[in-house]
């Protein structure tokens, strides 16, 4: 069974561009959740998607990160405009079965904002 | 004070020797508990649940105290390959499931 992908795993991009991430969790994972790992500090949840719906959105630094699922099978996290700040490995991880089981976590994009 | 916070870290520990990482959790209504395992640059990757009633998976063994909100994680005849840093991860299935995590105790094995 294949696992979590990601695409791409590097992007590097100056400050104000605008780039877009891509999560395929696993199939028929409902759940599906986003991360990032700044440099220096632990993973911190951004969102949870189950299906195409958001549940949870409170961890979206602010309005220029957009995350969407179509049809509920992959997801995109959009920035626009990138910051320094934004730099960091955004991570995607799905899960099946209820909110308590463990999460499977892609490979993840390393961002980086010059 | 960190929601999930664990031993800074590095251990640097020679093979065949036994390990033990210990985690603290802030908030009670955390509802299940996992031990993932990180390589450099890599995802992290589900290492073991843990339960109160404490679980084992070969050389490792794991232990959850909820009245001290507390985990464990033990590593016994550890190999290279253990290398690698320890991620303690609580679920927050009230809250839709979103994971918690430590920053992390990096783990090095030499020969």
């Amino acid at each position: 069974e294949a696992g979590v992908t990601q695409f791409p795993s590097h992007s590097v991009i100056e400050k104000g561009q605008t780039v877009t991430l891509r999560c395929d969790p696993i199939s028929g994972h409902d759940n599906l959740y986003w991360y990032r790992r700044v440099m220096g500090k632990e993973i911190k949840f951004l969102l949870h998607f189950v299906k195409e719906s958001k549940q949870d959105e409170s961890g979206m630094p602010n309005n220029r990160f957009l995350a969407e699922r179509t049809g509920g099978t992959y997801s995109t996290l959009k920035v626009q405009p990138a910051e320094l700040e934004d730099s960091g490995v955004y991570f995607c991880a799905s899960s099946q079965g209820g909110l308590r089981v463990a999460q499977y976590f892609g490979p993840g994009t390393r961002l980086t904002v010059l | 004070r960190k929601e999930v916070e664990q031993d800074p870290g590095p251990f640097n520990v020679p093979e065949g020797a036994t390990v033990a990482f210990n985690c603290t959790y802030s908030n009670s209504a955390s509802q299940s508990f996992f031990w993932y395992r990180q390589d450099c640059r890599k995802e992290p990757k589900l290492l073991m649940s843990v339960y109160s009633s404490g679980n084992e998976d070969g050389r490792f063994t794991a232990q959850l105290n909820r009245a001290s909100q507390y985990i464990s994680l033990l590593i016994r005849d550890s190999k290279l390959s253990d290398s690698a840093t320890y991620l303690c991860v609580v679920n927050m299935a009230n809250q839709g499931g979103k994971l918690i995590f430590g920053q992390g105790t990096e783990l090095s094995v030499k020969p």
